[in-house]
């Protein structure tokens, strides 16, 4: 079935340097893509979100780039913080059983710090 | 803070028993999503409604049922729990449907004993 995944499940910078976080989709169809950063005890909070019309998107410290021909998404923030710590997880639109709305969600990577 | 409201924030029950839970979701939010999120799954789509009508069901289990109701706010309902379904739950809410971020609650843990 169509699925949202990530690279690599754990990701170590060091405290300043530039992060990038890797996710792969399959579904050809997808049209819609967010990244998400969970912190432990909370839930999913937003950061960026991407259509498939453009490749590139920049907010406030993070860039997401979007590869179509490859179907690969990417998440890269600038100067991280010990506040970036989290899981980040990508998201996109697909068939989530209805037809619908429903994001489909990779398992995350955890973006661990090191100062 | 999202905006989005769970209640309650933890919730200790034994198998067999039925709870509910409850989201609010952020004001002018049409849209609810219910997902679950375990260790080994990640997170799940079980339902969404839309303007009090249920609109998509991903992986949701017969024995869980969902409503919104006319205020705009959800309950999930799960029944004859089982331990595997000690988890967290999560509400989430938007302006529109598709491409529109989903904004998200802090979640109810669930665990059965």
């Amino acid at each position: 079935g169509e699925s949202v995944g990530l690279h690599l499940p754990t990701l170590s910078v060091q405290e300043g340097d530039n992060s990038i976080i890797n996710c792969a989709y399959s579904n050809s169809a997808s049209d819609y893509f967010i990244w998400y950063k969970q912190e432990s005890g909370k839930g999913p909070q937003f950061i960026i979100d991407i259509r498939s019309n453009m490749d590139k998107r920049q907010g406030q410290r993070v860039t997401v780039l979007l590869n179509k021909t490859v179907k690969h998404l990417s998440l890269q923030i600038a100067a991280t913080q010990p506040g970036d710590s989290a899981v980040y997880f990508c998201a996109e639109t697909g068939d989530s059983g209805g037809g619908a709305d429903g994001l489909t969600f990779g398992k995350g990577t955890h973006l661990i710090i090191q100062p | 803070d999202s905006g989005v409201t769970q209640t309650p924030k933890h919730l200790i029950t034994a198998t067999g028993q039925r709870v509910t839970l409850r989201c609010s979701p952020r004001s002018g939010d049409l849209s609810v999503y219910w997902y679950q999120q375990s260790l080994d799954q990640g997170l799940q789509f079980l339902i969404q409604y839309y303007n009090g009508e249920e609109r998509a069901k991903g992986n949701i289990l017969e024995r869980f049922s969902a409503q919104q109701f006319p205020d705009l706010h959800s309950e999930l309902n799960l029944s004859s729990l089982e331990l595997g379904d000690s988890a967290l739950y999560f509400c989430a809410s938007s302006a529109q449907g598709a491409s529109s971020p989903l904004h998200f609650g802090n979640g109810t843990r669930l665990t059965v004993t």
